[in-house]
């Protein structure tokens, strides 16, 4: 098994600028996780999902940002517009199904964005 | 809300000596979990634990979890260079999971 895939694994771009981060879970798993990691806040949960559905978008920083799962292999995290404070890493991370939610977690390699 | 504490937030160990690091949560958890990430990597699931009281055990590890299941601690015995990193607590409560800050680990030889 490959594991979670993240693409890129680093993005620059410029203050305004649309960024879209992309991930794909371990096949068969039914929760996908986004998370955000800076020295600041440390490790912070941005939204997940249920067999696509997205069930807690609490972490959601702000309207720019946006998160979607058109199916059961692929999830997009959208940031427009970017701003410097954006910077951070961010991992998905995808978890079986189970009776609650965040059973074992498997982190993808994450990508590292960095909003000039 | 929910809040889970980790202390300390820094640990310098010399190579062979014991070190535990503690979690601490302002509500009764369903569960916590434990995590390793190394420096410049992502975090990786070392265990679960879910009962009261519960202790398991990974090798040099030691994990348990408090009677009220508001906290929790790793130990980690004779401290190895591969020890190095940032050990992350997360509790789940009320169907939200919240991490610790972590505890950064460094290892002297």
């Amino acid at each position: 098994d490959a594991g979670v895939i993240q693409s890129p694994r680093h993005e620059v771009t410029e203050m305004g600028q649309e960024v879209t981060l992309r991930c794909k879970p371990i096949s068969g798993h039914d929760y996908l996780f986004w998370y955000r990691q800076t020295m600041m806040r440390g490790l912070e949960l941005l939204i997940y999902f249920n067999n696509n559905v997205p069930i807690d978008d609490s972490g959601m920083p702000e309207d720019r940002f946006s998160a979607k799962m058109p199916n059961a292999s692929f999830s997009t995290l959208k940031i427009q517009p970017s701003e410097p404070r954006d910077s951070a890493v961010y991992f998905c991370a995808s978890s079986p199904q189970g009776d609650i939610p965040y059973n074992e977690q498997f982190f993808g390699p994450g990508t590292r964005l960095t909003v000039l | 809300g929910q809040q889970v504490m980790q202390i300390p937030q820094y640990q310098h160990v010399q190579e062979g000596e014991d070190f535990t690091t503690y979690c601490n949560s302002s509500t009764t958890l369903s569960n916590i979990q434990w995590y390793k990430q190394r420096p410049g990597g992502h975090p990786v699931f070392l265990i679960q634990l879910v009962k009261s009281g519960e202790v398991k055990k990974q090798k040099r590890l030691t994990f348990q979890f408090g009677e009220a299941k508001k906290n929790s601690s790793l130990h980690i015995t004779a401290t190895q260079t591969t020890d190095v990193g940032t050990y992350f607590c997360a509790g789940l409560a009320d169907y939200k999971l919240s991490f610790g800050a972590g505890t950064t680990v460094t290892v002297r030889a």
